[in-house]
């Protein structure tokens, strides 16, 4: 089975740094994704890790490390509009086309 | 990337209806998944929409509950059959990849 775990809620301020941890126990893992989501808006991709250690993409970064079942994202120099849900997501083994397990979400309100 | 629209983008229902949502990709995929958001929670994923074969369902969903079809690679249907309030959710489709996009989503109230 998958267990992913996330925190519930953070709150940030404005142009800080947030860390958002994931930790996941699957029976399988072929990668695993980080998605953005607005409030009534649909999820959003931000990051794909299938081998151990860093992905950055502008104020986004993504870490993983396999053995240990975590994954974190780095989000930079916040902007109010980061204010939103960021899903941790893990990919059960079956090919690159595979479903998603997703992690119950954490809420991040960034305050100026 | 892929684009992918949802028919409709809500709906308000009646207990012991049914309403088939529709999904549809501008380009051609292998993979459709279908998802249910329930209010404040994380996506769970229904069932994985197969082209030429029977939907494949995760554990708690059934096909005649949530029967899927997939007539081609562009375009796949989800019926939510026999509501109840607690069907009352958010249904997404998406493409499956390393780069995963996720229709509009159906936001779904049943009376």
């Amino acid at each position: 089975g998958q267990n992913i775990d996330q925190p519930t809620e953070m709150t940030a301020t404005e142009g800080a740094i947030v860390q958002i941890n994931c930790t996941y126990q699957t029976s399988g893992f072929n990668g695993l994704f980080w998605y953005q989501q607005h409030a009534g808006e649909a999820p959003t991709f931000l990051s794909y890790n299938v081998l151990d250690g860093l992905e950055e993409k502008g104020r986004f970064s993504s870490f993983l490390s396999r053995s240990k079942g975590y994954s974190y994202l780095l989000l930079k120099e916040l902007q109010m509009k980061d204010s939103a849900s960021y899903l941790c997501a893990v990919s059960p083994p079956g090919g690159a086309t595979n479903k998603l397990i997703f992690g119950t979400g954490t809420l991040l309100a960034v305050q100026p | 990337s892929a684009v992918i629209s949802q028919k409709p983008s809500r709906d308000i229902c009646q207990r012991g209806t049914s309403l088939t949502i529709q999904c549809q990709v501008d380009s051609q995929v292998t993979m459709m998944f279908w998802y249910r958001q329930q209010p404040g929670q994380s996506l769970t994923l229904i069932a994985t929409a197969n082209q030429g074969s029977e939907a494949t369902y995760e554990s708690g969903f059934v096909i005649d509950k949530f029967p899927i079809s997939r007539p081609n690679l562009t375009f796949s249907t989800l019926t939510v059959s026999n509501m109840s309030p607690e069907d009352s959710s958010i249904y997404l489709c998406s493409t499956g990849g390393h780069e995963q996009f996720f229709g509009p989503g159906t936001r779904l109230t049943v009376l």
